[in-house]
């Protein structure tokens, strides 16, 4: 009964490969998130969507691109991969905008 | 803008002893406050917010918060902490009129010692 899900869990990858990672919810929500968490553990917003539409995209490089193809699901897909991109991502879902988002697992990304 | 900041990264409490982890905000206007928690290896859970109401807010795991406006503050208290609280905590804020973006704090390690 998982309520927010990503795969895969751990990603290791190249410099300049493309990657995507999946974020599903069961919660019926309607407002997708992805955070990006450092190795400092800072946690800062990259995108969210409501009901398949943008609403925010902070100052992300253009490599990053998420694709909402239902309310359920918002994957990140990652062009051109470069070092200063390992992190953990987490994808969250809220009911509606500016209710409380709930987190998935989490992505470890290792960019070698 | 929305900041907020916990000033300790790390809180060591015995087991049984009160616990308290602290995070002070600043909004423009009426501040929407949370705390997570992410424990190694996990997402984050989420504790308690305050919205409007009673200052004093009551989450999980027999968590509670403060809302103090004067202070700026929202620190995060358990009257009695135990080994498994033992975490990453995260404050974050949203001012109440902004969009749907949630600030997070540099997060503060608790370690509980038995």
């Amino acid at each position: 009964d998982t309520a927010v899900s990503q795969t895969p869990k751990y990603l290791v990858t190249q410099m300049g490969n493309d990657k995507s990672i999946k974020c599903e919810q069961n919660l019926g929500h309607d407002t997708m998130y992805w955070y990006k968490q450092d190795s400092k553990k800072f946690l800062k917003i990259m995108f969210s969507y409501n009901n398949k539409e943008l609403i925010i995209n902070e100052t992300v490089p253009n490599r990053f691109s998420p694709k909402s193809p239902d309310k359920a699901h918002l994957n990140l897909h990652i062009n051109s991969l470069e070092l200063g991109d390992s992190a953990v991502y987490f994808c969250a879902s809220s009911r509606v905008p500016r209710e409380t988002q709930y987190f998935g697992p989490g992505t470890r990304l290792l960019v070698l | 803008a929305q900041s907020v900041a916990q000033p300790e990264d790390q809180v060591n409490v015995a087991e049984g002893n009160p616990l308290t982890v602290k995070c002070t905000y600043s909004v423009s206007g009426n501040p929407y406050l949370f705390w997570y928690v992410q424990y190694p290896n996990r997402g984050l859970q989420f504790l308690l917010k305050y919205i409007t109401g009673d200052n004093l807010v009551k989450g999980s795991y027999g968590f509670e918060a403060e809302f103090n406006k004067s202070q700026t503050s929202f620190h995060l208290k358990k009257p009695s902490a135990l080994v498994s609280d033992s975490a990453l905590y995260f404050c974050a804020v949203r001012e109440e009129a902004s969009t749907d973006k949630l600030i997070f704090g540099t997060g503060t390690r608790l370690q509980v010692f038995p």
